[in-house]
């Protein structure tokens, strides 16, 4: 049973196309994330959804466009695809685990290249 | 001054020894710190979370922190060479569940058989 769940896994595309990331949880979490992994595999958050509300976007080009269809699902498109947007791009979701903590889980992750 | 910051290593342990992971961070007002393993090609995966000052045990595994010091650790003893990996610390101002975690760059630990 897979938690997080994200497609494709790799991403090999030029520069100039559009491409989207799908997300899926199937936890019941009501907030999920974008994450960008670099080269020196610092991760670093993008975007935050709360019940397909967004409520973190960090500094990001407005290339990239988050979309929440519904509270299991966050997709990721982006437009004309750059050379520095190569990256691995982690989905997460979280949810409650009791009431004093919570927990953040990451999806496998979309390994993009562009060329 | 980095937000979270970690030794990048690698730090080298011995198979049996104790691993000691330190993170500092700058936010006053954070609430909640993780530790995350991160296998090569793999993603970030959970192993502790702490909220309170003091110590807390999950099997080989014991976060610490000091909010006075604004440090966290991890240790991990009787180091195997499954836990040859990347650790993140994970840092968030609320306790909330629905903000976004800063993370640092990560330590990367060699277990030696």
């Amino acid at each position: 049973d897979t938690a997080v769940s994200q497609t494709p896994k790799y991403l090999v595309t030029q520069m100039g196309n559009d491409k989207s990331i799908k997300c899926e949880q199937n936890l019941g979490h009501d907030t999920m994330y974008w994450y960008k992994q670099d080269s020196k595999k610092f991760l670093k958050i993008m975007f935050s959804y709360n019940n397909k509300e967004l409520i973190i976007n960090e500094t990001v080009p407005n290339r990239f466009s988050p979309k929440s269809p519904d509270k299991a699902h966050l997709n990721l498109h982006i437009n004309s695809l750059e050379l520095g947007d190569s990256a691995v791009y982690f989905c997460a979701s979280s949810g409650r685990r009791d009431r004093t903590s919570y927990e953040q889980y990451f999806g496998p992750g979309t390994r993009l290249t562009v060329t | 001054q980095k937000e979270v910051e970690q030794n990048s290593g690698p730090l080298s342990v011995p198979e049996g020894a104790i691993a000691s992971l330190n993170c500092t961070y700058s936010d006053r007002g954070s609430q909640s710190f993780f530790w995350y393993r991160q296998y090569s090609g793999k993603s970030p995966e959970l192993i502790m979370s702490i909220y309170s000052n003091g110590d807390k045990e999950d099997g080989r595994f014991t976060a610490q922190l000091n909010k006075a010091s604004q440090y966290v650790s991890l240790l991990i003893r009787d180091s195997q060479p499954s836990d040859s990996a990347t650790y993140l610390c994970a840092v968030s101002i609320s306790n909330f569940g629905n903000e976004k975690l800063t993370f640092g760059t990560g330590t990367r630990l060699t277990i030696i058989p």
